[in-house]
C-alpha cells in the first residue's frame, strides 16, 4: 500500500472551511484513497473514500487531484466537534488500512 | 448505518489473567473484522485480521497465542488477552468491513493490567 504525507497539524477557525492535503505521491491505478478522523479517545470515524473522482457527502468533500498524486480534504463549515486527528490512506481492494500519523486539527472559536 | 460496537468499553485485570473483547457489528454482516491497538499519542496498528468461519492472520510481531482472536458468526468477533501484563494496556480497537469493503470503526476497549 501506497504511505502519505500529511502536516502534522493545523488550525481552522470555527465556520470556516477546513482544507487538509494529503500527499500520496506512490499511489497505484487500483489505490482508493479514505479518509477517517479519531476525535480524543473514540474509535476512528470513516468519513469519505474516492478512486479519481471527487467526492461529497454530507461529512465533506474530496478533491483528488487528476494525477491522483495528492488529495484535499474540505470540511465546510469547521465546528468545535470536528476538532480531531485526521488520517488519510489509500488502499487497495481487499487490502489493509494502515494508519499514519494523520493531521491534528484544532478548531478554534 | 454501518454501527460496530465492542464490549466492555474499559477493563481492569490483575496481572495473568485473560480478558475477552467483544466487537459487533450491529446493522451489517461483515465477512471480515480487524483488531488494532493504540498506545497513548500513537497511531493505530493493525494486530490481525479475521475472517468469518477462518483463522485470522495477525501481522509481524504480533503474538497469536497471546492475542487469540474468533470470528464465529457474520456479526462477532471476539479478541481474548490471555495472560495479561502490564505491557499489554492499551486501546484496542476493531473494526468491521462492509461489503463494499469500508471499515467502520468500534468505540474502543481500554484496558489497564495491574
Amino acid at each position: 500500500d501506497a504511505k502519505t504525507t500529511q502536516p502534522t497539524s493545523m488550525d481552522c477557525a470555527e465556520g470556516r472551511a477546513a482544507n487538509l492535503p494529503c500527499n500520496h505521491s506512490t499511489i497505484s491505478g487500483n489505490e482508493y484513497v479514505y479518509w477517517y478522523r479519531q476525535i480524543h479517545s473514540q474509535g476512528p470515524q470513516y468519513i469519505i473514500h474516492g478512486l479519481k473522482n471527487n467526492e461529497t457527502n454530507e461529512m465533506a468533500s474530496l478533491i483528488i487531484t487528476e494525477d491522483r498524486k495528492s488529495s484535499t480534504l474540505i470540511l465546510p463549515h469547521a465546528t468545535l466537534r470536528d476538532t480531531a486527528v485526521y488520517y488519510c490512506i489509500v488502499r487497495a481492494t481487499g487490502g489493509k488500512l494502515i494508519f499514519g500519523q494523520g493531521t491534528e486539527l484544532s478548531v478554534k472559536p | 448505518g454501518a454501527v460496530v460496537s465492542q464490549h466492555p468499553s474499559w477493563v481492569i485485570c490483575k496481572s495473568g489473567t485473560s480478558v475477552k473483547i467483544e466487537c459487533r457489528s450491529l446493522d451489517f454482516q461483515a465477512t471480515t473484522m480487524f483488531w488494532y491497538r493504540q498506545f497513548p499519542k500513537q497511531s493505530l496498528m493493525l494486530m490481525a485480521t479475521s475472517n468469518e468461519g477462518s483463522k485470522a492472520t495477525y501481522e509481524q510481531g504480533v503474538e497469536k497465542d497471546k492475542f487469540l482472536i474468533n470470528h464465529a458468526s457474520l456479526t462477532l468477533s471476539t479478541l481474548t488477552v490471555t495472560s495479561a501484563h502490564p505491557e499489554d494496556s492499551s486501546f484496542y480497537i476493531c473494526s468491521a468491513a462492509t461489503s463494499r469493503e469500508t471499515q467502520y470503526f468500534g468505540p474502543g476497549t481500554r484496558l489497564l493490567v495491574l
